[in-house]
């Protein structure tokens, strides 16, 4: 059974730094591009980040670009955002998901759960 | 970069009735159009894929179609399960763009 179970999240301060986690169970981790999709309190889905199975190739919303950073450790089947430079529009919760398939051109079928990032003083 | 949009932004419908929401791309997309169904509180259900390919388990009442920057997701009979908001989203290249969403809800 597939498992994404994202953790990190929490209360930041405006400037701050965040590492969010998204440890990943049940697949070949290593064989799937994953991604990390966020929504703010009330709102819709907005894509933020995306990397492929070998990590060699991410992508960014223009929202995050350059304050933001993925990465992934195959041998501990973990995705990772780190978050810096963080701002109240910022605040939302962060979901991870996977491609439902190996190709640059599949979906996302399985997502975690999220978890809560709020950037206030 | 693609921009998505949604319409109608909500709905209310009844039981059994058919319900169809559009989803248009900027420019064209292929059929790399996706939908997926977030109920309240809950985390976001992969519908369909590839414009019209039914993602497995998904009920029959669900179908996808249109191909270029013209899409539809169509329930063929509202059932009160069905309570989510709807959003499509293009997968083929980044950004990996979303729509806005669709609220729909039981008359």
């Amino acid at each position: 059974e597939v498992q994404l179970l994202e953790s990190g999240g929490g209360l930041v301060q405006p400037g701050g730094s965040l590492r969010l986690s998204c440890a990943a169970s049940g697949f070949t981790f290593s064989s799937y591009a994953m991604t990390w999709v966020r929504q703010a309190p009330g709102k819709g889905l907005e894509w933020v980040s995306i990397i492929s199975g070998n990590g060699y190739t991410t992508h960014y919303a223009d929202s995050v670009k350059g304050r933001f950073s993925i990465s992934r450790d195959n041998s501990k089947n973990t995705l990772y955002l780190q978050m810096n430079s963080l701002r109240a529009e910022d605040t939302a919760v962060y979901y991870c998901a996977k491609r439902s398939c190996g190709s640059p051109s599949c979906p996302f079928d399985y997502w975690g759960q999220g978890t809560l990032v709020t950037v206030s003083s | 970069d693609i921009q998505m949009t949604q319409s109608p932004s909500s709905l209310s419908a009844s039981v059994g009735d058919r319900v169809t929401i559009t989803c248009r791309a900027s420019q064209g997309i292929s059929n790399y159009l996706a939908w997926y169904q977030q109920k309240p509180g809950k985390v976001p259900k992969l519908l369909t894929y590839a414009a019209s390919t039914l993602q497995s388990g998904v009920p029959s009442r669900f179908s996808g179609s249109g191909s270029g920057t013209d899409f539809t997701l169509t329930i063929s009979s509202l059932q009160p399960e069905d309570v989510a908001t709807y959003y499509c989203q293009t997968y083929n290249s980044a950004p990996f763009t979303f729509g806005p969403g669709t609220k729909v809800d039981i008359k």
